[in-house]
Protein backbone atom coordinates (compact mmCIF):
# COMPACT_ATOMS: atom_id res chain seq x y z
CA UNK A 1 0.00 0.00 0.00
CA UNK A 2 1.25 3.68 -0.71
CA UNK A 3 1.49 6.07 2.07
CA UNK A 4 4.05 7.26 4.38
CA UNK A 5 6.36 5.83 6.61
CA UNK A 6 7.32 7.88 9.86
CA UNK A 7 10.20 6.57 12.64
CA UNK A 8 10.27 5.94 14.73
CA UNK A 9 7.27 6.18 16.54
CA UNK A 10 8.65 7.24 20.01
CA UNK A 11 11.92 8.74 20.86
CA UNK A 12 13.47 10.15 23.91
CA UNK A 13 16.63 12.50 23.52
CA UNK A 14 18.81 14.13 26.04
CA UNK A 15 19.17 17.54 26.33
CA UNK A 16 21.66 19.05 23.93
CA UNK A 17 21.77 16.08 21.28
CA UNK A 18 20.81 16.43 17.68
CA UNK A 19 18.31 13.65 16.85
CA UNK A 20 16.66 12.82 12.93
CA UNK A 21 13.39 12.00 12.33
CA UNK A 22 12.84 9.53 9.10
CA UNK A 23 10.03 10.14 6.92
CA UNK A 24 9.89 8.41 3.85
CA UNK A 25 6.94 8.26 0.89
CA UNK A 26 6.26 5.73 -1.83
CA UNK A 27 3.37 8.18 -3.66
CA UNK A 28 5.25 9.34 -6.01
CA UNK A 29 4.44 12.83 -4.49
CA UNK A 30 6.36 15.66 -5.45
CA UNK A 31 6.04 17.85 -2.19
CA UNK A 32 6.90 17.22 1.06
CA UNK A 33 6.06 19.13 4.64
CA UNK A 34 6.96 18.76 8.35
CA UNK A 35 4.40 19.83 11.14
CA UNK A 36 4.78 20.33 14.73
CA UNK A 37 1.97 19.71 16.99
CA UNK A 38 1.63 20.57 20.64
CA UNK A 39 -1.00 20.04 23.34
CA UNK A 40 -3.76 22.73 22.21
CA UNK A 41 -2.51 24.17 19.88
CA UNK A 42 -2.94 23.56 15.74
CA UNK A 43 -0.18 21.90 13.82
CA UNK A 44 2.47 24.44 12.39
CA UNK A 45 4.68 24.68 9.78
CA UNK A 46 8.25 23.30 10.13
CA UNK A 47 9.60 23.52 6.75
CA UNK A 48 8.50 22.00 3.60
CA UNK A 49 10.16 20.92 0.08
CA UNK A 50 8.41 20.82 -3.75
CA UNK A 51 11.13 19.22 -5.38
CA UNK A 52 13.80 17.30 -4.71
CA UNK A 53 17.33 19.29 -3.59
CA UNK A 54 14.78 22.52 -2.34
CA UNK A 55 13.55 23.37 0.81
CA UNK A 56 11.42 26.32 2.48
CA UNK A 57 10.87 27.22 5.89
CA UNK A 58 7.84 27.38 7.36
CA UNK A 59 6.84 29.74 10.29
CA UNK A 60 8.80 27.89 12.71
CA UNK A 61 12.14 26.48 11.22
CA UNK A 62 14.58 27.53 14.14
CA UNK A 63 16.26 24.84 15.41
CA UNK A 64 15.24 22.59 12.54
CA UNK A 65 16.93 21.43 9.67
CA UNK A 66 15.97 19.28 6.55
CA UNK A 67 17.56 17.70 3.68
CA UNK A 68 15.74 16.46 0.23
CA UNK A 69 18.55 14.62 -1.57
CA UNK A 70 15.63 12.10 -2.54
CA UNK A 71 12.36 12.44 -3.90
CA UNK A 72 10.95 9.73 -1.57
CA UNK A 73 12.58 11.08 1.85
CA UNK A 74 12.32 14.18 3.79
CA UNK A 75 13.87 14.15 7.32
CA UNK A 76 14.22 16.28 9.97
CA UNK A 77 17.02 16.81 12.24
CA UNK A 78 15.75 18.74 16.08
CA UNK A 79 18.85 20.38 16.83
CA UNK A 80 19.93 21.27 20.06
CA UNK A 81 18.92 24.82 19.64
CA UNK A 82 15.56 24.17 19.08
CA UNK A 83 14.38 25.42 22.79
CA UNK A 84 11.35 23.39 23.44
CA UNK A 85 11.62 20.31 21.33
CA UNK A 86 9.52 17.61 23.16
CA UNK A 87 6.43 17.61 20.92
CA UNK A 88 4.18 15.16 18.25
CA UNK A 89 6.16 15.69 14.62
CA UNK A 90 3.75 15.23 11.55
CA UNK A 91 5.30 14.58 7.73
CA UNK A 92 2.72 14.89 5.34
CA UNK A 93 3.01 14.97 1.02
CA UNK A 94 0.89 16.02 -1.54
CA UNK A 95 1.25 14.56 -5.25
CA UNK A 96 2.56 18.43 -6.70
CA UNK A 97 2.59 21.62 -4.40
CA UNK A 98 -0.49 23.07 -6.14
CA UNK A 99 -2.47 19.97 -5.40
CA UNK A 100 -2.33 20.39 -1.87
CA UNK A 101 -4.88 22.94 -1.76
CA UNK A 102 -7.04 20.73 -4.49
CA UNK A 103 -6.43 17.38 -2.77
CA UNK A 104 -5.02 18.23 0.55
CA UNK A 105 -2.19 16.40 2.17
CA UNK A 106 -1.61 12.48 2.93
CA UNK A 107 0.03 12.35 6.67
CA UNK A 108 2.13 10.04 8.50
CA UNK A 109 1.20 8.63 11.53
CA UNK A 110 3.39 11.13 13.46
CA UNK A 111 6.41 10.56 15.48
CA UNK A 112 6.31 11.55 19.37
CA UNK A 113 10.12 13.65 20.74
CA UNK A 114 10.11 13.53 24.35
CA UNK A 115 13.48 15.29 25.61
CA UNK A 116 14.97 14.01 28.82
CA UNK B 1 -0.84 36.66 10.78
CA UNK B 2 -3.64 34.23 9.63
CA UNK B 3 -4.83 31.97 12.42
CA UNK B 4 -7.61 29.50 12.84
CA UNK B 5 -9.61 28.78 15.85
CA UNK B 6 -11.73 26.13 17.34
CA UNK B 7 -13.68 27.20 20.41
CA UNK B 8 -14.53 23.56 21.48
CA UNK B 9 -11.89 21.57 22.45
CA UNK B 10 -13.66 18.83 23.67
CA UNK B 11 -17.34 17.58 23.03
CA UNK B 12 -19.30 14.83 24.60
CA UNK B 13 -22.56 13.54 22.37
CA UNK B 14 -24.70 10.50 22.57
CA UNK B 15 -25.41 8.77 19.46
CA UNK B 16 -28.08 9.96 17.49
CA UNK B 17 -27.76 13.57 18.46
CA UNK B 18 -26.81 16.68 15.94
CA UNK B 19 -23.32 17.91 15.83
CA UNK B 20 -22.26 21.53 14.71
CA UNK B 21 -17.99 22.15 15.52
CA UNK B 22 -17.43 25.57 14.99
CA UNK B 23 -14.45 27.07 13.29
CA UNK B 24 -13.29 30.54 12.18
CA UNK B 25 -9.93 31.82 10.70
CA UNK B 26 -8.56 35.43 10.46
CA UNK B 27 -7.44 36.18 6.90
CA UNK B 28 -8.67 38.35 4.39
CA UNK B 29 -7.77 37.33 1.22
CA UNK B 30 -9.22 34.71 -0.62
CA UNK B 31 -9.12 31.02 1.20
CA UNK B 32 -9.49 27.78 0.98
CA UNK B 33 -11.38 25.67 3.59
CA UNK B 34 -10.42 22.17 4.89
CA UNK B 35 -12.01 19.85 7.60
CA UNK B 36 -9.75 16.80 8.56
CA UNK B 37 -10.61 14.04 11.03
CA UNK B 38 -8.17 11.85 13.04
CA UNK B 39 -9.69 8.46 14.28
CA UNK B 40 -8.59 7.08 17.38
CA UNK B 41 -4.92 5.15 16.33
CA UNK B 42 -5.13 6.23 12.36
CA UNK B 43 -3.39 9.67 10.10
CA UNK B 44 -4.98 12.71 9.79
CA UNK B 45 -7.26 12.62 6.51
CA UNK B 46 -9.70 15.00 4.75
CA UNK B 47 -12.66 15.11 5.70
CA UNK B 48 -14.11 17.73 2.98
CA UNK B 49 -13.11 21.00 1.70
CA UNK B 50 -14.33 24.37 -0.20
CA UNK B 51 -12.88 26.05 -2.64
CA UNK B 52 -15.72 28.29 -4.35
CA UNK B 53 -19.37 27.92 -5.48
CA UNK B 54 -22.04 26.32 -2.79
CA UNK B 55 -20.75 27.38 0.40
CA UNK B 56 -22.40 24.23 1.94
CA UNK B 57 -20.33 21.36 1.29
CA UNK B 58 -20.27 17.81 1.78
CA UNK B 59 -17.79 15.62 3.11
CA UNK B 60 -17.67 11.57 3.53
CA UNK B 61 -19.71 10.04 5.97
CA UNK B 62 -23.12 12.20 6.21
CA UNK B 63 -20.29 14.77 7.34
CA UNK B 64 -21.07 18.94 5.94
CA UNK B 65 -19.46 22.36 6.47
CA UNK B 66 -20.95 26.23 5.46
CA UNK B 67 -18.46 28.77 4.98
CA UNK B 68 -20.15 32.02 5.59
CA UNK B 69 -17.99 34.46 4.59
CA UNK B 70 -19.30 37.43 6.31
CA UNK B 71 -18.21 35.91 9.69
CA UNK B 72 -15.03 34.23 8.35
CA UNK B 73 -16.51 30.94 9.34
CA UNK B 74 -16.65 27.23 8.10
CA UNK B 75 -18.66 25.38 10.91
CA UNK B 76 -18.88 21.25 10.56
CA UNK B 77 -22.06 19.74 11.10
CA UNK B 78 -23.56 16.03 11.40
CA UNK B 79 -27.81 15.25 11.99
CA UNK B 80 -27.02 12.36 13.67
CA UNK B 81 -23.65 11.29 15.13
CA UNK B 82 -22.76 7.57 15.54
CA UNK B 83 -20.33 6.33 18.27
CA UNK B 84 -17.65 6.09 15.10
CA UNK B 85 -17.38 9.27 14.45
CA UNK B 86 -15.47 9.18 17.71
CA UNK B 87 -11.99 11.39 16.60
CA UNK B 88 -10.11 14.63 16.70
CA UNK B 89 -11.72 16.98 14.47
CA UNK B 90 -9.04 19.65 12.61
CA UNK B 91 -10.23 22.70 10.62
CA UNK B 92 -7.74 24.30 8.27
CA UNK B 93 -7.30 27.25 5.83
CA UNK B 94 -4.98 27.97 2.71
CA UNK B 95 -4.93 31.14 1.32
CA UNK B 96 -4.77 30.59 -2.14
CA UNK B 97 -1.99 33.49 -2.75
CA UNK B 98 0.30 30.38 -0.92
CA UNK B 99 -0.80 27.33 -1.31
CA UNK B 100 2.00 26.09 0.21
CA UNK B 101 0.79 27.27 3.86
CA UNK B 102 -1.86 25.57 5.77
CA UNK B 103 -2.91 27.04 9.48
CA UNK B 104 -4.69 24.69 11.56
CA UNK B 105 -6.73 25.08 14.35
CA UNK B 106 -5.81 23.31 17.78
CA UNK B 107 -8.41 20.42 16.93
CA UNK B 108 -11.83 19.19 18.70
CA UNK B 109 -11.93 16.26 20.15
CA UNK B 110 -15.24 14.30 19.85
CA UNK B 111 -16.32 11.40 22.13
CA UNK B 112 -19.91 9.61 20.54
CA UNK B 113 -21.31 8.06 24.03
CA UNK B 114 -23.00 4.34 22.59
Amino acid sequence: DGGITQSPKYLFRKEGQNVTLSCEQNLNHDAMYWYRQDPGQGLRLIYYSQIVNDFQKGDIAEGYSVSREKKESFPLTVTSAQKNPTAFYLCASSLHPGTVANYGYTFGSGTRLTVV
Amino acid sequence: AQSVSQHNHHVILSEAASLELGCNYSYGGTVNLFWYVQYPGQHLQLLLKYFSGDPLVKGIKGFEAEFIKSKFSFNLRKPSVQWSDTAEYFCAVNARRNFNKFYFGSGTKLNVKP
